[in-house]
């Protein structure tokens, strides 16, 4: 079955930046799209931008542009998100997703979430 | 960016009853909708996409309609099981963008 399992959580400092990692099992990992949405509290899910586990290319928000990294390592089907000079608004619960075969701008498959926490 | 807007942002319903909520968008978006249900501490469940297609597993008494700005999801028959949270996706346009939930609860 189709699995995203992904890092633990994280307490970083302002400033700071963060990766999370995304492994993914159950399926191709290179026939799909994987797709990084936040939900920080109190607020509603934010799209963030997402990685063809093909071909490595990536699209992004441009609330994030110059600050969000997504790549993917095919031999560990994983797929990271970086995200840069963080703020405490960056506070959040940070989702990988994999696409639906269908419509590739759905999320299918989610992942469990990650805290991460920006705190000085 | 387009922007979802959802209504009501909580519902108060009993098992049994049904639910609908709404979901508009700030400009059109065709069929691109789609729905997801998330309980507390788990991530967004994919319940409907294309407006009206449910996904793999979804029980029938989900059901999700419109085009265009107005969109509805109805849930028949409330089960224990459906007290959740519900948001709206537009993928119509980028960024994708989420409403801000219904939260139905009994």
């Amino acid at each position: 079955q189709v699995q995203l399992v992904q890092s633990g959580a994280e307490l970083k400092k302002p400033g700071a930046s963060v990766r999370v990692a995304c492994q993914a099992s159950g399926y191709s990992f290179v026939t799909y799209m994987i797709h990084w949405v936040r939900q920080a509290p109190g607020q509603r899910l934010e799209w963030m931008g997402y990685i063809n586990a093909g071909n490595g290319h990536a699209k992004y928000s441009q609330t994030f542009q110059g600050r969000v990294t997504i790549s993917r390592d095919t031999s560990a089907s994983t797929v990271y998100m970086e995200l840069t000079s963080l703020t405490a608004e960056d506070t959040a619960l940070y989702f990988c997703a994999r696409a639906s075969g269908r419509e590739f701008s759905i999320q299918e498959y989610w992942g469990q979430g990650t805290l991460v926490t920006v705190s000085s | 960016e387009t922007v979802m807007t959802q209504s009501p942002a909580t519902l108060s319903l009993s098992p049994g009853e049904s639910a609908t909520l709404s979901c508009r968008a700030s400009q059109s978006v065709s069929t691109n909708l789609a729905w997801y249900q998330q309980k507390p501490g788990q991530a967004p469940r994919l319940l409907i996409f294309h407006a009206s297609t449910r996904a793999t597993g979804v029980p029938a008494r989900f059901s999700g309609s419109g085009s265009g700005t107005d969109f509805t999801l109805t849930i028949s028959n409330l089960q224990s099981e459906d007290f959740a949270i519900y948001f709206c996706q537009q993928y119509s346009y980028w960024p994708l963008t989420f409403g801000g939930g219904t939260k139905a609860e009994i």
